[in-house]
């Protein structure tokens, strides 16, 4: 049973440059949320989407959007990135109540230059 | 605001020691908590998952305990083993909906041979 994929693994982007990140849960999860994790730090939340609507959002900017397609796969895009975007971009599933717990990805490390 | 803490914020012990790690929070009103392993540059891998209503959670060496009227967890690693080396990462969930954990910067443990 696949767990949850993330591609792709590693990024190099310029600065002011867009990005897209993607996303497949695991198998039987309808709930995808995603995480920024800078270097030496607890992963940040960023946003949640189920049934392909954003559910859910931390305090990130306007740059960072999201969608969720039928499949429950999803994409995170960031637009204009900035030097400080670069981190480790995390994305976890679940069922809708988390009762059972959440699945992780690998990560996309994105480096901005 | 929730917030986590983890102390240490480091860790260093020589192999077969017991060793516990703590994970603080500021509202004690959460749905539950869990404790996750990443390795250097890796994804989460999740360890135990305490429901709110829970004291305990045991998987093998492991021993989690939730203490929610003080804001407290701990993880309890016996006997520990080289192959334990990595961070570990407390979050919690406020919610009975949607994936936003507040994580802990965590606390990197070496157990050295």
């Amino acid at each position: 049973d696949a767990g949850v994929t993330q591609s792709p693994t590693h990024l190099i982007k310029t600065r002011g440059q867009q990005v897209t990140l993607r996303c497949s849960p695991k198998s039987g999860h309808d709930t995808v949320s995603w995480y920024q994790q800078a270097l030496g730090q607890g992963p940040q939340f960023i946003f949640q989407y189920y049934e392909e609507e954003e559910r859910q959002r931390g305090n990130f900017p306007d740059r960072f959007s999201g969608h969720q397609f039928p499949n429950y796969s999803s994409e995170l895009n960031v637009n204009a990135l900035l030097l400080g975007d670069s981190a480790l971009y995390l994305c976890a599933s679940s069922s809708w109540s988390g009762f059972y717990g959440y699945t992780f990805g690998s990560g996309t490390r994105l480096t901005v230059v | 605001k929730q917030e986590v803490t983890q102390i240490p914020a480091a860790l260093s012990v020589p192999e077969g020691e017991n060793l516990v790690l703590n994970c603080s929070f500021t509202d004690s009103a959460i749905y539950n908590l869990q404790w996750f392993r990443q390795d250097p540059g890796k994804g989460l891998t999740s360890l135990l998952l305490i429901q709110s209503s829970q004291r305990e959670q045991t998987s093998g060496r492991l021993n989690a305990s939730l203490d929610k009227s003080s804001g407290r967890s701990t993880l309890y690693i016996a006997a520990s083993q080289p192959g334990d080396s990595a961070t570990y990462l407390c979050a919690v969930k406020e919610h009975n909906y949607g994936q936003n954990f507040v994580f802990g910067p965590g606390t990197r443990l070496s157990v050295l041979p």
